[in-house]
């Protein structure tokens, strides 16, 4: 099993849209969550760290279940400028991230 | 930006060669990670470095081998190079934020193709 699993996609979606993607963890230690957007052929740039109460940045909201071990990821109104890939990752204190292998999102007109 | 920056940005090399890449970490980050990005896969866990010494390594084999110096900047070279070396590397700085959470900041990535 994956240290950390995400469904890959794609999630083909019209403008306007909510999506949800969530990913699952398997180390019970873990204690940062992160979510990132990948834009093809670039690097993973961070959208939003995960905290314990919920969290929300503008049309993004994001959620951690530590009992079930997921965090998940909710864009209202998808924009074009959405359609990118995004990453979840986990670590523990300074430690290095651990990423699941990515969701893809296009959004369409 | 992050402020994070790598050189070179492409390198094309053959197999059995070696190369170097370098990282310069944003200022005041003490910690530098870097990870290898296979096409459609999660960026690997290769090493990190804390203060100048090896602070984790993650499933690569000694070939790949790195250092930190004391502007924090890093460097990380691999011998022998494989077809399956080929990848997108990237290196992450890491900053405690007022949030309490470790978080890491990538550069653009160094693209390699080894042929």
């Amino acid at each position: 099993r994956k240290e950390v699993e995400q469904d890959p996609g794609p999630f083909n979606v019209p403008e306007g849209a909510t999506v949800a993607f969530n990913c699952t963890y398997s180390n019970s230690a873990s204690q940062s969550f992160f979510w990132y957007r990948q834009d093809c052929r670039k690097e993973p740039k961070l959208l939003m760290s995960v905290y314990s109460s919920g969290n929300e940045d503008g049309r993004f909201t994001a959620q951690l279940n530590r009992a079930s071990q997921y965090i998940s990821l909710l864009i209202r109104d998808s924009k074009l400028s959405d359609s990118a890939t995004y990453l979840c990752a986990v670590n523990v204190g300074r430690r290095a991230l651990t990423f699941g292998s990515g969701t893809r999102l296009q959004v369409q007109p | 930006e992050t402020g994070v920056t790598q050189s070179p940005t492409h390198l094309i090399k053959t197999r059995g060669q070696q190369v170097t890449l370098r990282c310069s970490s944003q200022s005041g980050h003490n910690t530098v990670s870097w990870y290898q990005q296979a096409l459609g896969q999660g960026p690997q866990f290769i090493f990190q470095y804390y203060r100048e010494e090896e602070n984790g390594r993650g499933n690569f084999p000694p070939r790949f081998s790195g250092l930190q110096f004391p502007n924090y900047s890093s460097e990380l070279n691999v011998n022998a190079l494989e077809l399956d070396d080929s990848a997108l590397y990237l290196c992450a700085s890491s900053l405690l934020g007022t949030d309490r959470l470790w978080t890491q900041y990538f550069g653009p990535g160094t693209r390699l193709l080894v042929l």
